[in-house]
């Protein structure tokens, strides 16, 4: 089945850094990949959704300037936490979608866990 | 953008027993209602999905339902198991591209 990665699994910085979040298809080219935002018990918010080549789409309230999302190829997309507050801690996950005839499914990575501190 | 509400957020039920959780969705145009099983820490897994051409879907133990008219869906689970414990998430999609998720229901099964 496709697998998608996910790196690093969890990083820990200091307020005000930034951090690169990683995510890959591994077995296949995605069509479209999603960033998402989960709070301890909690949903998963879509953050913002990224085609390759292409400017991400962000939802409502998600700062574009913070959470800056770079789609390089079919495999990867990036977002990376610019100026990181502990506020921005959470747990991050993106999925990648893949056609299936006439509709899509969408594979999760294992997500990113970010403290900062 | 589409406003998926769920219930209950909490469910606890003995071993053997069956398991509802429902959701409402506001966007008449959403056509594919996926349900993804979380663990502790882990990814969302699919279990089982759902068309707008079709009313009730079955696999195994799980199966899903869902009434376009009064915009909401179901999901059944049935003889629960230990190993049924988990988050369950539904979601709504406009495009079949773009999820919009509930809010999760914890599934506790009593042994």
């Amino acid at each position: 089945g496709a697998v998608v990665s996910q790196h690093p699994s969890w990083v820990i910085c200091k307020s005000g850094t930034s951090v690169k979040i990683e995510c890959r298809s591994l077995d296949f080219q995605a069509t479209t990949m999603f960033w998402y935002r989960q709070f301890p018990k909690q949903s998963l918010m879509l953050m913002a959704t990224s085609n390759e080549g292409s400017k991400a789409t962000y939802e409502q309230g998600v700062e574009k300037d913070k959470f800056l999302i770079n789609h390089a190829s079919l495999t990867l997309s990036t977002l990376t936490v610019t100026s990181a507050h502990p506020e921005d801690s959470s747990f991050y996950i993106c999925s990648a979608s893949v056609s299936q005839g006439k509709s899509y499914e969408q594979y999760f990575g294992p997500g990113t866990r970010l403290t900062v501190t | 953008g589409e406003n998926v509400e769920q219930h209950p957020s909490t469910l606890s039920v003995q071993e053997g027993d069956s398991a509802v959780i429902k959701c409402t969705y506001s966007d008449s145009a959403s056509n594919y209602f996926p349900w993804y099983k979380q663990e502790l820490g882990k990814r969302p897994q699919l279990i089982i999905d759902i068309r707008s051409n079709v009313g009730e879907k079955k696999d195994q133990r799980i199966a899903v339902t869902l009434n376009k008219t009064a915009k909401h869906f179901s999901l059944h689970i049935t003889e629960t198991q230990p190993e049924d414990s988990a988050v369950y998430f539904c979601a709504a999609s406009t495009d079949f591209n773009k999820f919009y998720f509930g809010s999760g229901t914890k599934l506790n099964v009593k042994p």
